[in-house]
């Protein structure tokens, strides 16, 4: 079965320190991988993602994600982590099989303490 | 450009009742699909439309109904609200294409007494 999970609920981080929020997924073939960031009662919004080529990918806000495909897993990190990236952070993976659906993980929480 | 729009913003049900949440995009996107979003669990697929006129079920699609008649428009019916799917529902927009990201509406939420 396909699947993506985020085998943390929660990370906290004191601002100004590196953040990794990590994310692993099982699927079949070559995926499409990306990151979704959820503020406060607002929907999902795309931060960046993994297509083929250079492993690491830069996106919004800071945010970078290494796709590794040996350990099938793609960790969202950011140097320097601010109290507004407080929210909850998903890892997806989009599969070309019947139509191009998009399995979730469960997100994590981010807390970044001042 | 408003992007992915849903109504309501929120809305109680009885058991019972059906209602339809709307949901449109104004990006011409062919791929549009139905989430629902519980507490712990992620985002699940209820429908999922690649153009007018053609729909297809997800993960959780039992109680919904949905139909695709623009390339603009595409409706969630709940046939008779349970308790069950008192649930956060998110719209999603995007090229129809596994490389391209999702465009999400701001949510409904759903309460079903």
């Amino acid at each position: 079965a396909q699947s993506v999970a985020q085998p943390e609920d929660q990370v906290n981080v004191a601002e100004g320190n590196p953040l990794t929020v990590k994310c692993t997924y099982s699927v079949s073939g070559n995926p499409y991988l990306f990151w979704y960031v959820q503020y406060p009662n607002r929907g999902l919004q795309f931060l960046l993602k993994y297509i083929t080529g250079d492993n690491l990918v830069k996106g919004s806000y800071g945010f970078e994600a290494e796709f590794n495909k040996s350990q099938t897993s793609f960790h969202l990190k950011k140097p320097s982590a601010l109290v507004s990236d407080s929210a909850l952070y998903f890892c997806a993976v989009r599969v070309n099989t019947g139509g191009f659906k998009t399995i979730f993980g469960a997100g994590t929480r981010l807390f970044v303490k001042a | 450009n408003a992007g992915v729009t849903q109504t309501p913003k929120f809305q109680v049900l009885k058991t019972g009742q059906s209602m339809t949440l709307q949901c449109a995009q104004d990006m011409n996107h062919e791929y549009m699909s139905w989430y629902r979003q519980d507490p712990g669990m992620g985002l699940r697929l209820i429908h999922y439309s690649v153009g007018a006129g053609i729909t297809d079920q997800g993960e959780v699609p039992n109680g919904y109904n949905v139909s695709r008649s623009t390339t603009e428009d595409f409706p969630l019916r709940l046939l008779s609200a349970a308790p069950s799917q008192t649930s956060v529902y998110f719209c999603a927009s995007s090229l129809l294409a596994g490389s391209y990201e999702q465009y999400f509406g701001p949510g409904t939420r759903l309460t079903v007494t």
